[in-house]
């Protein structure tokens, strides 16, 4: 059972230079998110979907995008990267029944330099 | 909205000794709160959730938290620490989406244990 797949693990950009983080899930969970992580800062939310065709913005949304065309994939594309956003990312996802826990993918270090 | 404050950033105890990190809460209702464990390098790990059916709850590990609505707190406590729970630990609350639940985090506690 592969649960929350992220890909890359790891990965180095140049500032303004364009790339996509790959999120897919396997428990057919209709909510997804996105999260960064930063020392100090706990886990923002970026991005989430409640549902294939549906997104909406988190607390910290600026210089992200994301689309859900499928329940199971929930891409993150940095469309101009800026060394604010060397971060490390998670992906997490939720069967979406009330209070049900979140599961979350192995996250993707990214350095922009 | 709503937030969760973790009052300490590193609580540093001595194996054997018992372990204490506080989390407190805002929330316009009854929320429902979480304790997630991320040892280094690894992604996050559900220890326990309060859902309002016992205000005591017990999760993996030997790790348990009380629910105090009159304190607004959720703190975690274990009698007894081991090695193995070094990690950073967050306290979550969730916020109600129609059928979802939308999820804030603290911002985390560091737990040394020293041998």
């Amino acid at each position: 059972n592969a649960g929350v797949t992220q890909t890359p693990k790891f990965q180095v950009l140049k500032t303004g230079q364009s790339m996509t983080l790959q999120c897919a899930q396997d428990m057919n969970h209709e909510y997804m998110s996105w999260y960064r992580q930063d020392p100090g800062m706990g886990l923002r939310l970026i991005h989430y979907s409640v549902g294939a065709g549906i997104t909406d913005q988190g607390e910290v949304p600026n210089g992200y995008n994301v689309s859900r065309s499928t329940t199971e994939d929930f891409p993150l594309r940095l469309l101009s990267a800026a060394p604010s956003q060397t971060s490390v990312y998670f992906c997490a996802s939720s069967s979406g029944t009330l209070n049900e826990k979140l599961f979350f993918g192995s996250g993707t270090q990214l350095s922009v330099l | 909205a709503q937030s969760v404050t973790q009052l300490d950033s590193h609580v540093s105890v001595s194996e054997g000794t018992p372990v204490l990190l506080r989390c407190n809460y805002s929330s316009s209702y009854s929320p429902s709160l979480f304790w997630y464990v991320q040892h280094p390098n690894k992604g996050l790990q559900l220890l326990l959730k309060y859902t309002s059916a016992a205000t005591l709850v017990k999760g993996i590990n030997g790790f348990e938290a009380e629910f105090k609505k009159s304190e607004t707190s959720f703190h975690l406590t274990k009698p007894s620490a081991h090695m193995s729970d070094a990690a950073e630990y967050f306290c979550v609350v969730s916020d109600r989406l129609g059928n979802f639940n939308k999820f804030y985090f603290g911002s985390g506690t560091k737990l040394n244990v020293k041998p």
